[in-house]
């Protein structure tokens, strides 16, 4: 049971757009911490999406964004491509577990 | 151009040790913490242990705490991960990444750049 909770799978046709949730509570998100975003595609290394909540590193494409408010934070990609179809992980630091923990991780399948 | 390199990744057999060391470059390693973070077959990213870029903050995962223990050797830029009575579960592929911190809070690290990983089986 992870402190961040993600749902398991979304799904969009190309050019469509989707938002990935991610649910914690008074000890990470709620007490202040960043939420980071990353994509990974099974055999390649996790690349990061988004740092801060809201910032993306260069060369990430505007269509992903991200977002923090409360105890929550979503990342949303826009224009789905048939590259976008991959698992996405959020990840915070928790003060209870003194811990840095990931969101369950999200299947994006691009229809 | 940052590189992030795992190595003694193999197969140990259950309560056996395995040493994992992560080699970087590119960057002014003593100025950065090194996580490890995991990833067990068909399961997600777990994080379980920071090397500290100064030495003074020991956080573990509750999976591995009492048996993974870290260090780092600045003057070699590497960093390497002590695992003990290892188990099973233990099994997946064990990557190093930088920490860097957002802000002026020191726990707000994000993870920019990830090494390929090293494959750990536990079995007998």
């Amino acid at each position: 049971q992870s402190a961040l909770t993600q749902p398991p799978s979304v799904s969009g046709d190309p050019g469509q757009r989707v938002t990935i949730s991610c649910t914690g509570g008074s000890s990470n998100i709620g007490a202040g911490y960043e939420v980071h975003w990353y994509q990974h595609v099974s055999g390649t290394v996790p690349k990061l999406l988004i740092y801060g909540s809201t910032y993306r590193p260069s060369g990430v494409p505007d269509r992903f964004s991200g977002s923090k408010s409360g105890t929550s934070a979503s990342l949303a990609i826009t224009g789905l491509q048939a590259e976008d179809d991959a698992e996405y992980y959020c990840q915070s630091y928790d003060n209870s577990l003194s811990a840095w923990v990931f969101g369950g991780g999200t299947r994006l399948t691009v229809l | 151009q940052v590189q992030v390199e795992e190595s003694g990744g193999g197969v140990v057999r259950p309560g056996g040790s395995l040493r994992l060391s992560c080699v970087v470059s590119g960057f002014t390693f003593s100025r950065y913490s090194v996580h490890w973070v995991r990833q067990a077959p068909g399961k997600g990213l777990e994080w379980l242990t920071i090397s500290s870029y100064d030495g003074s903050h020991e956080d573990s995962a509750a999976s591995v705490k009492g048996r993974f223990t870290v260090s780092r050797d600045n003057s070699k830029s590497t960093v390497f991960l002590q695992m003990n009575s290892l188990t099973p579960e233990d099994t997946g592929i064990y990557h190093c990444a930088r920490g860097h911190r957002f802000g002026s809070t020191w726990t707000n690290h994000y993870f920019d750049y990830w090494g390929q990983g090293a494959l750990v089986t536990v079995a007998s």
